[in-house]
């Protein structure tokens, strides 16, 4: 069965440090790569996908992401975080030979302290 | 910019009755799916519904649960019986047609069974 695993449930991190969100995925078959974010009350926001082509992947809050085929991964990066960071994001795969729904990793919880 | 909205944001229900979480899509999307979030646990897959049918669900999608596009804008998910288990965030999601596409995701409803 496919799954995602996101190593850390929490990460604490400095204002302006940087922060990586890891995320493994089960299977190499063509996937389709998201990174969801939910921010306190809120409903789950996309913050980038991996489709195809390059395999460096930006959002336009300073997000970026790399898939790895060969390594199955998927991590998410921000050189320098702002407490407005403070959310918990979401890996997610959609296998493309799998039917369209998403299977989604158990979440990273970022807590951004001044 | 286009959203998915979800009503209502919470619902308190006694177990064995019966509610109904209603979501309304993007306008022009052709894909439409319900997810659940258990407190502290992941994001699971429901259902998906494309060309007014089932298009898949899961084994959590049992015969208590159903879902109806009643209209052309209205896509609800009902529970027949509730259980205590039952009690998660509930989020519908749509997605425009296409392999590339991703979904947009509601703001989610709050189910707590009493």
């Amino acid at each position: 069965a496919q799954s995602v695993t996101q190593l850390d449930s929490q990460v604490p991190v400095f204002e302006e440090a940087p922060v990586e969100l890891r995320c493994n995925y089960s299977s190499s078959v063509s996937v389709y790569l998201f990174w969801y974010v939910q921010y306190p009350n809120q409903g789950l926001q996309l913050l980038l996908k991996y489709l195809s082509g390059s395999t460096l992947v930006e959002s336009i809050n300073g997000f970026e992401a790399e898939f790895n085929k060969s390594q199955t991964s998927f991590h998410l990066r921000k050189p320098s975080v702002h407490i407005s960071d403070t959310a918990e994001y979401f890996c997610a795969v959609r296998y493309k030979a799998a039917g369209n729904k998403l299977t989604f990793g158990g979440g990273t919880r970022v807590l951004v302290k001044p | 910019e286009p959203e998915v909205t979800q009503t209502p944001s919470h619902q308190v229900t006694q177990m064995g009755q019966e509610v109904i979480l209603r979501c309304v899509p993007i306008s022009n999307h052709l894909y439409f799916y319900w997810y659940r979030q258990i407190l502290g646990q992941k994001v699971e897959f429901l259902v998906s519904f494309y060309n007014n049918e089932i298009s898949e669900k899961s084994e959590i999608f049992d015969d208590q649960f159903s879902v109806e596009r009643p209209d052309g804008s209205n896509f609800t998910l009902k529970i027949r019986s509730t259980k205590l288990e039952d009690s998660a965030m509930y989020f519908c999601a749509s997605r425009d047609l296409g392999g590339d596409t991703e979904a947009f995701f509601g703001q989610g409803t709050r189910l707590t069974v009493v």
